[in-house]
């Protein structure tokens, strides 16, 4: 079975603050991607990756897909409130399905 | 809005019956995917369409089955329930069935509740 494990599983942090935030697995992926979930609501696409070593950035969101294709990593510069919310990669093993990751809920307090 | 509507928002039910939700992809899309969110297993992919057609399947137990028909509406079906389903299921559309760069859009979920 292939799992994504993501930590950490919850962050608390101060506004201004940076944070990093991790999605790591055994296994091989084609490209991995990254939503943010607010409550009630469904997970809104971020980016996507699919090169080993790619770096995307979004504002003040970094993405990286590792060299490997088998982990990757969110750093949020600056954090703010409305970055708040559960944070899930998900892992592409082949064409059809993505696989989700255990999620991290992240909390910026102002 | 992401395009994507399901119904019904919320929906309670006892052990043992049968439950049907809905869900309509966004204008375009062929591909419809669902999920079930539960606090202690995450995002779980259970079954996948394309145009009709049954394209991946996941962690969907016999118990529940899925469709999508001509106009691309696709409804999951959960039967003999437990007090384990009870969870967040969401539907997610795309354009495409495969490839790397799937956009999934997902709908606002159904909250499942079976006492």
């Amino acid at each position: 079975t292939q799992l994504l494990e993501q930590s950490p599983q919850f962050l608390s942090i101060q506004e201004g603050e940076n944070l990093t935030v991790y999605c790591n697995s055994s296994s091989v992926f084609s490209s991995l991607q990254w939503y943010r979930q607010e409550p009630g609501e469904g997970p809104v696409l971020l980016v996507t990756v699919v090169t080993g070593g790619e770096v995307k950035k979004l504002k003040r969101l970094t993405f990286q897909f590792g060299d490997a294709r088998k982990d990757s990593s969110l750093h949020i510069t600056a954090a703010q409130p409305g970055d708040t919310g559960l944070y899930l990669c998900a892992g592409a093993p082949g064409t059809y399905k993505y696989i989700f990751g255990t999620g991290t809920r992240l909390k910026v307090l102002a | 809005d992401s395009g994507v509507t399901q119904t019904p928002k919320h929906l309670i039910t006892a052990t043992g019956q049968r439950v049907t939700l809905r869900c309509s992809p966004r204008s375009g899309d062929l591909s419809v995917y669902w999920y079930q969110q539960s606090l202690d297993q995450g995002l779980q992919f259970l079954i996948q369409y394309y145009n009709g057609e049954e394209r991946a399947k996941g962690n969907i137990l016999e118990r529940f089955s899925a469709q999508q028909f001509p106009d691309l509406h696709s409804e999951l079906n959960l039967s003999s329930l437990e007090l384990g389903d009870s969870a967040l299921y969401f539907c997610a559309s795309s354009v495409t069935s495969g490839g790397a760069r799937i956009e999934q859009f997902f709908g606002p979920g159904t909250r499942l509740t079976v006492l």
